[in-house]
Formats: structure tokens, C-alpha cells, sequence
């Protein structure tokens, strides 16, 4: 399968551990995005990656939330001190910038979180 | 970022065409418009893409006005497994340099046997 990739597919935590999440990009893929979605609602964007370059992080992105991407390729997105409102789906996505304004990005199967 | 108005819910039968139709109404000139199918606990999944008038794949047709304040997502004989919420987005290049996508709440389909 060579679309995007998302470790683990569920999550149950207590309220006060960290937890962390790994995204695999598409293979070349130089963009990548982690959205938020919670039960009923569309996905919330939380961060973007242009290569290795976090350029832009959500005000949803409090402090306790911090992701990377170390050499451009897969991205891990950790949560510290997990709160019960952290409980929802966490979507990775990925695309190929090119040069002209279309973009097409596209999801990985997400992470469901609990917080017990 | 231009926003979207879509019905939050339809419902259909197996075998017929259903189309859902999406106003946005402030769509600027380099925004595309893109649709997303979405199962429960799955990730979003890309249908189709148009910037204007028709655009057909192995899924779907987008129908674009050429005032671009709307859109309609055909999907042609639609079976029980078509059953999903359906997002629709505009949206193009920013000063910026990318993309962040805005979802609605979408519209829920529901095809019937």
C-alpha cells in the first residue's frame, strides 16, 4: 500500500500521560498536515510541514502539543499531560507541491484517541 | 479562506444518481474545489478536483457554473457502500504557499436499499 500511513490506529490513555503519534507521508510527498476531528465534525487543520519546516501551527496547537518531521519524511505528533478534550481523530495528510495553485491532499486512515 | 454551504443531510435509494450541491459564494479566482468522501473512523478520501466547468473520473462528475459560485458532486448509480459524509472545499495556493484545508460539517448520505 503506498498511500498515507498512520501508527497507532487507536489510542487509550489516562488523562495526564503522553502519547505520541508517527504519520508515513506518501513516498515524495514534501508536504505534510495533521487535522483534528472530533465525533460529528469536519477535520480541523493543526499544523503543516514543508519538508522538514514547520511553518504554520494552529491556535487549537496548545504548548502541550508539539510535532516534527526530521528529514522530510514520516512526522510524529506528541501530546503531553493528554486532557479528556484531546480525545478525538488525529488525521495526517500529504501532498506534492507543484507549480501551479491545484493541490491534492490526501488522508492517511487517522488516530483515534481516548482519554480516559 | 472561502466558506462553504452544503445540506447536512440526503438520502437516496440504490441505483439512482445523487447529487449534492455546494455554494460558495466568495470563492476567489485561483481556489479549486475539491470533494472528500469520509467513512466513520476512517481518513478523508479524495473524489474528485475542478476548477471549472465539468470534470469526470471513475467515481464521480463536478459540475461548475461558470460563475463558480457553486458546485454539484454527481454520483451516478450509488450503492449501499456509497454511504458517507461528503465534504466539499475551495481553496488554492496562498501567499503562503500551501493549503490548509477548512471543512464544513459536510453532508451525510444515506442510500437505502
Amino acid at each position: 500500500d503506498t498511500g498515507v500511513s498512520q501508527n497507532p490506529r487507536h489510542k487509550i490513555t489516562k488523562r495526564g500521560q503522553n502519547v505520541t503519534f508517527r504519520c508515513d507521508p506518501i513516498s515524495e510527498h514534501n508536504r505534510l498536515y495533521w487535522y483534528r476531528q472530533t465525533l460529528g465534525q469536519g477535520p480541523e487543520f493543526l499544523t503543516y510541514f514543508q519538508n522538514e519546516a514547520q511553518l504554520e501551527k494552529s491556535r487549537l496547537l496548545s504548548d502541550r502539543f508539539s510535532a516534527e518531521r526530521p528529514k522530510g519524511s514520516f512526522s510524529t505528533l506528541e501530546i503531553q499531560r493528554t486532557e479528556q478534550g484531546d480525545s478525538a481523530m488525529y488525521l495526517c495528510a500529504s501532498s506534492l507541491a507543484g507549480t501551479k495553485n491545484q493541490e491534492t491532499q490526501y488522508f492517511g486512515p487517522g488516530t483515534r484517541l481516548l482519554v480516559l | 479562506l472561502a466558506k462553504t454551504t452544503q445540506p447536512i443531510s440526503m438520502d437516496s435509494y440504490e441505483g439512482q444518481e445523487v447529487n449534492i450541491t455546494c455554494s460558495h459564494n466568495n470563492i476567489a479566482t485561483n481556489d479549486y474545489i475539491t470533494w472528500y468522501q469520509q467513512f466513520p473512523s476512517q481518513g478523508p478520501r479524495f473524489i474528485i478536483q475542478g476548477y471549472k466547468t465539468k470534470v469526470t473520473n471513475e467515481v464521480a462528475s463536478l459540475f461548475i457554473p461558470a460563475d463558480r459560485k457553486s458546485s454539484t458532486l454527481s454520483l451516478p448509480r450509488v450503492s449501499l457502500s456509497d454511504t458517507a459524509v461528503y465534504y466539499c472545499l475551495v481553496g488554492g495556493m496562498f501567499s503562503g504557499g500551501y493549503n490548509k484545508l477548512i471543512f464544513g460539517a459536510g453532508t451525510r448520505l444515506a442510500v437505502h436499499p
